[in-house]
C-alpha cells in the first residue's frame, strides 16, 4: 500500500484553466504539507494542514487553495493557471507532535501549463 | 534566523569513490538535521536525521552524516558510490525549541556516479 498517493501524476493544461490535485496518506500522520518543486529542485513550502485546521500558509497567491476534508486527505485547487504554475507539486505527511519525525513525501504530482 | 547551505549544487564522483555532500546550517540553538534523497522522478525519502545523542548517525543504503556544532556541519558521506546513488540530495535542519519549528531546506546537491 501506497503511504502518501497523489492524483494525478501528471497534468499538462492550458493557461487560465483550473485544475486540482489531490493527495491522500494512510499513514495516520496529523500534519499534511503541499510543496512546489521548481525545474532547479528548489523546495518550497506552500500550505500545512494540522487536523484539518490551516497552520502554514506562505506567501503563495490566492489562486491555490488548499482544502482538506479529514486529516487523511489534502487537496490542491489552483485557478486560472499560468505558465509560472508549471512544476512537480509534492505532498507529505507526518505527525507534528513529533518534532523529530520524518516526512513521508508522495511520488509528486507534474504539472505542466501550456 | 535559521538557514541550510549546501556546498556544491553538482557533485560528480566514480563508482567507488568517495561520497561527501556538504552541508552547513546556522541555528541560534543546535537543531535536528535531516538528509533526504530523491531519486529520478520520484518523492524525497529520509536518508538519516539527528536529534540527541550520539553526532555519527547511520542511514540507509550505506550513508552517514556526522553532526559537528562547533563547525555547524552536519557533512553526507559513503565509503564507495554505487551508480544507484545517482539522485538529488537535501539536508534540512529544525529547530527544537520556540515557536518557529518550521523544517528549512537546503538548494540540493545533484550527485553523479560515473562508471
Amino acid at each position: 500500500d501506497t503511504a502518501v498517493s497523489q492524483t494525478p501524476k501528471y497534468l499538462v493544461t492550458q493557461m487560465g484553466n483550473d485544475k486540482s490535485i489531490k493527495c491522500e496518506q494512510n499513514l495516520g500522520h496529523d500534519t499534511m504539507y503541499w510543496y512546489k518543486q521548481d525545474s532547479k529542485k528548489f523546495l518550497k513550502i506552500m500550505f500545512s494542514y494540522n487536523n484539518k485546521e490551516l497552520i502554514i500558509n506562505e506567501t503563495v497567491p490566492n489562486r491555490f487553495s488548499p482544502k482538506s476534508p479529514d486529516k487523511a486527505h489534502l487537496n490542491l485547487h489552483i485557478n486560472s493557471l499560468e505558465l509560472g504554475d508549471s512544476a512537480v507539486y509534492f505532498c507529505a505527511s507526518r505527525h507534528r507532535a513529533t518534532n523529530t519525525g520524518e516526512l513521508f513525501f508522495g511520488e509528486g504530482s507534474r504539472l505542466t501549463v501550456l | 534566523a535559521q538557514s541550510v547551505t549546501q556546498l556544491g549544487s553538482h557533485v560528480s564522483v566514480s563508482e567507488g569513490a568517495l561520497v561527501l555532500l556538504r552541508c552547513n546550517y546556522s541555528s541560534s540553538v543546535p537543531p535536528y538535521l535531516f538528509w533526504y534523497v530523491q531519486y529520478p522522478n520520484q518523492g524525497l525519502q529520509l536518508l538519516l536525521k539527528y536529534t540527541t545523542g550520539a553526532t555519527l548517525v547511520k542511514g540507509i543504503n550505506g550513508f552517514e552524516a556526522e553532526f559537528k556544532k562547533s563547525e555547524t556541519s552536519f557533512h553526507l558521506t559513503k565509503p564507495s558510490a554505487h551508480m544507484s546513488d545517482a539522485a538529488e540530495y537535501f539536508c534540512a535542519v529544525r529547530m527544537n525549541a520556540g515557536n518557529n519549528r518550521k523544517l528549512i531546506w537546503g538548494l540540493g546537491t545533484s550527485l553523479a556516479v560515473n562508471p
